[in-house]
């Protein structure tokens, strides 16, 4: 069955640290991994995804296949980065299955 | 292009009672998928539609249905509603149903069950 673990609920980090959001997952194909994220009172919203090997607002994510995980990094986190990310994966034929979110705050 | 709406916002249910919710996806988009949000839950996927097939379905009792529109809109209905029903139901679209797609979502209809 595809899983995803997201381990912190919530993350708290200062203005300009870096930040990681660890995201594990359990499947033994090879699936489809994506961050969306949700702020203050906005829809919840792709940030980015495996397959695009993109940067988005400064994130990055590497998929490492051999610790299935596929964490979120900031090398400087910013206030306005400050809202839930949901890791997910999905495979082909099958749907989509989200992490239980983390809560990012960044303080000033 | 106007994002994906869904309606009401709002609702109000006793248990026992059915309830239909409603999605209209972004204009040429021919995939809907409804989730459902809980603090204990997190967002599980209830099912996806594709040119009004249901492609995939969620683990969830047959009480949740759902069905899509030649327009490809969608609705799901919930049966005989339970204190366990209320949540936060969430709709995406997205332009097909490929894995590598991005969904965009609504808002979310806020069900409350009493």
């Amino acid at each position: 069955a595809q899983r995803v673990t997201q381990p912190e609920k919530l993350l708290s980090v200062f203005k300009g640290a870096p930040v990681e959001l660890k995201c594990n997952y359990s499947y033994s194909g090879s699936p489809e991994l994506f961050w969306y994220v949700q702020y203050s009172r906005q829809r919840l919203q792709l940030l980015l995804r495996h397959i695009s090997r993109e940067s988005i607002k400064g994130f990055t994510a590497d998929l490492n296949k051999g610790e299935t995980s596929f964490h979120l990094k900031k090398p400087f986190a910013q206030e306005e980065d400050s809202a839930m990310y949901y890791c997910a994966l999905r495979n082909y034929g099958q749907n989509f299955v989200f992490g239980p979110g983390t809560r990012l705050s960044v303080l000033p | 292009k106007a994002g994906v709406t869904q309606t009401p916002r709002y609702l109000i249910k006793t248990r026992g009672q059915q309830v239909t919710l409603s999605c209209s996806p972004i204009s040429g988009h021919r995939s809907v998928s409804w989730y459902q949000q809980t603090p204990g839950q997190g967002l599980q996927f209830l099912f996806e539609y594709f040119s009004e097939t249901q492609r995939n379905k969620g683990n969830f009792p047959g009480r949740f249905s759902g069905r899509q529109f030649s327009n490809s809109r969608s609705e799901m209905n919930v049966s005989t509603l339970e204190l366990g029903d209320s949540a936060l139901y969430l709709c995406a679209s997205s332009l097909l149903a490929s894995v590598t797609d991005t969904q965009y979502f609504g808002p979310g209809t806020r069900l409350t069950v009493l």
